[in-house]
């Protein structure tokens, strides 16, 4: 029953080892969002793919990098992780895109440790 | 840029009260405006979505009222559960469908 899904629940890493999360959709939607949430803050925007097409934000560090081989999934490459990066890692998933109006799906976070 | 801002921060109230959760947004050129939920270590759950051109919104106990041009979102919930204690966002969604989220309000209900 489960529509996004993200792998793993909870990771740990040690600092600057790079470190891969993961995200697959049974929605078929074009659209994949991945936010990253700090402690008792809201959730920022680092990048989103629509179809294939990768969008970076403006402020989202080199260090971040992100994969979609197919529509179904989608991945979070954090190539050197410092203590900074620790945060809850949320995938999305939508139908829309420009000038659409779909509601964002959410997965259950991954929980980043960064030792 | 878009600014959201979420007051109160904070709520605790007894089994039984209504919700009053504030929303409020800067630049008016939204293209909707969602409600989520989010429980403690748990990602969003989308509650409502309020297109632009609409004044309401409604699902069951709850119900989101959107001002667009004063920049202000309320979402209501009736006779409150503690099932209902979790954190509340906010996010206008530009025409791109990106979100921006307010920091949210955390509720907690009270048996």
């Amino acid at each position: 029953d489960a529509m996004v899904i993200q792998n793993p629940r909870y990771q740990v890493t040690q600092f600057g080892k790079p470190v891969t999360l993961s995200c697959s959709q049974t929605l078929n939607h074009n659209v994949m969002y991945w936010y990253q949430q700090k402690s008792s803050q809201a959730p920022k925007l680092l990048f989103h793919y629509y179809d294939k097409d990768f969008n970076n934000e403006a402020d989202t560090p080199d260090n971040f990098q992100s994969r979609r081989p197919n529509t179904s999934f989608c991945f979070l490459d954090i190539r050197s992780p410092g203590l900074g990066d620790a945060a809850m890692y949320l995938c999305a998933t939508s139908a829309g895109g420009t000038g659409r109006t779909e509601t964002q799906y959410f997965g259950p976070g991954t929980r980043l440790l960064v030792l | 840029k878009q600014e959201v801002t979420q007051i109160p921060a904070a709520l605790s109230v007894p089994e039984g009260e209504n919700l009053v959760l504030n929303c409020s947004f800067t630049d008016s050129a939204i293209y909707n405006l969602q409600w989520f939920r989010q429980d403690p270590g748990k990602g969003l759950t989308s509650l409502l979505l309020i297109q632009s051109s609409q004044r309401e919104q409604t699902s069951g106990r709850l119900n989101a009222s959107l001002d667009k041009s004063s920049g202000r979102s309320t979402l209501y919930i009736a006779a409150s559960q503690p099932g209902d204690s979790a954190t509340y966002l906010c996010a206008p969604t530009d025409s791109w469908g990106k979100l921006q989220f307010g920091a949210g309000t955390q509720v907690v209900v009270t048996p």
